[in-house]
């Protein structure tokens, strides 16, 4: 069974970077798949941020591409977002997920992780 | 970016009726590529449906979804007690890939 966990500092100050990863297990991240980003401000709907593959191809929502970076470290089983200059806006719970191409629904995702922007 | 509306915002029924949500795309979703999603409080999402009318692994055949174009719909025929959740419709088949803003079905 495929299982997801993201993990990270749950406060982050304005106008720094949140970081976060997603430790995968259950499956090996080098095998293929791809690898995303989802966030969900408190009472709101949900926003895709970002994909990636293993090998590191990525795929990121226009809106904030100026601001993401998702990576993969296939020897830890993980990958990870980083997104900078955060404001309040980006207060989320923030998932990570799995899906079978770049165009593609999101067929395991993780618990999710509150992150508040606040100073 | 295809804006997805979901309606109506909060269903109100008892267990056993029928429920009919609606995801209405701001342009046509290429291939169908239309899913489904529940929700249940403090939880992830769930893939329910994908490529429009697709039950996912393990879900059962209450959950049904149709539709094509720029309209689609998630039928529950025989609502459970498990089932009233908020329910998020997706489109894939366009960068960047959008979520409707959710129906949440609530027990009347």
């Amino acid at each position: 069974q495929v299982q997801l966990q993201e993990s990270g500092p749950g406060l982050v100050k304005p106008s720094e970077t949140l970081s976060l990863t997603c430790a995968v297990s259950g499956y090996s991240i080098s095998s293929g798949y791809y690898w995303g980003w989802i966030r969900q401000p408190p009472g709101k709907g949900l926003e895709w941020i970002g994909t990636i593959y293993h090998i590191g191809s990525t795929y990121y929502n226009p809106s904030l591409k100026s601001r993401v970076t998702v990576s993969v470290d296939t020897s830890k089983n993980q990958f990870s977002l980083k997104l900078s200059s955060v404001t309040a806006a980006d207060t989320a719970v923030y998932y990570c997920a799995r899906t079978a191409a770049p165009t593609y629904y999101f067929d395991y995702w993780g618990q999710g992780t509150l992150v508040t922007v606040s100073s | 970016e295809i804006v997805l509306t979901q309606s109506p915002g909060t269903l109100s029924l008892s267990p056993g009726e029928r429920a009919t949500l609606s995801c209405r795309a701001s342009q046509s979703v290429s291939s169908s590529y239309l899913a489904w999603y529940q929700q249940k409080p403090g939880q992830a999402p769930s893939l329910l449906i994908y490529g429009a009318s697709s039950r996912a692994t393990g879900i059962p055949d209450r959950f049904s979804g149709s539709g094509s174009g720029t309209d689609f719909t998630l039928t529950i025929s025989r609502l459970e007690p498990e089932d009233f959740a908020v329910y998020y419709c997706q489109q894939y088949g366009t960068s960047p890939f959008t979520f409707g803003g959710g129906t949440k079905v609530e027990i009347k």
